[in-house]
């Protein structure tokens, strides 16, 4: 696709239910990286995906969250047991992977996901 | 000891002016060096990145690095409104073929008409 996409946009689930958010990279970017933003904070990383393996995942906060790719393409981050500090602005970027030249990350636009 | 480092801001200018955005690094192996705008309530995107020291300029951007002094800037000329957001400074390593990124918590830029 044009750019990457993270699907739901919008999220709001109840304390204790589990959420499943979906990042389509930019065709061809074998590098992924989820991110996690709250309200007026910096970016947290979370994890990082080189083609399906996950050579980083020391951002994940706990065991209630993990992420996988699939097909070197499309990835869910999940999140079980939701607590209310979930609740943020969650990013995925993506880039080419390799060197200088091709690391630049580029960013969907975001699930806004609201524990209530 | 953060491994990126910005002054979290604000920081104000007034229109027209120079605005200096600065960011320090401690890994001394990294690599590439990514400056991202972030508006808010929007994702962050691309201004520019650099590779090697010195200055890199586009438009009225101006990135410089001194990896002596493990530091790299932004400056934006001719400061608008528009200009406005929260600039990241992200700093990559790479090796082994694998890419470790950290971004900087962001400086929040304001320009004053």
């Amino acid at each position: 696709g044009a750019g990457v996409s993270q699907s739901p946009s919008n999220k709001v689930t109840e304390k204790g239910k589990d959420v499943e958010l979906r990042c389509d990279p930019i065709s061809g970017h074998t590098a992924l990286y989820w991110y996690r933003q709250s309200l007026g904070q910096g970016l947290e990383f979370l994890i990082y995906f080189q083609g399906n393996s996950a050579p980083d995942k020391s951002g994940l906060p706990s065991d209630r969250f993990s992420a996988e790719r699939t097909g070197g393409s499309v990835s869910t981050l999940t999140i079980q047991r939701t607590q209310q500090e979930d609740s943020a602005v969650y990013l995925c970027a993506s880039s080419g992977g390799g060197g200088r030249g091709t690391d630049t990350q580029y960013f969907g636009p975001g699930t806004r996901l609201t524990v209530l | 000891q953060k491994e990126v480092e910005q002054n979290s801001g604000p920081l104000s200018v007034p229109e027209g002016a120079i605005a200096s955005l600065n960011c320090t690094y401690s890994d001394r192996g990294s690599q590439s060096f990514f400056w991202y705008r972030q508006y808010s309530g929007k994702s962050p995107e691309l201004i520019m990145f650099i590779y090697s020291n010195g200055d890199k300029e586009d438009g009225r951007f101006t990135a410089q690095l001194n990896k002596a002094s493990q530091y790299v800037s932004l400056l934006i000329r001719d400061s608008q409104p528009s200009d406005s957001a929260t600039y990241l400074c992200a700093v990559n390593v790479y090796s082994g073929g694998y890419q470790k990124v950290t971004f900087g918590i962001g400086t929040k830029l304001q320009v004053i008409p």
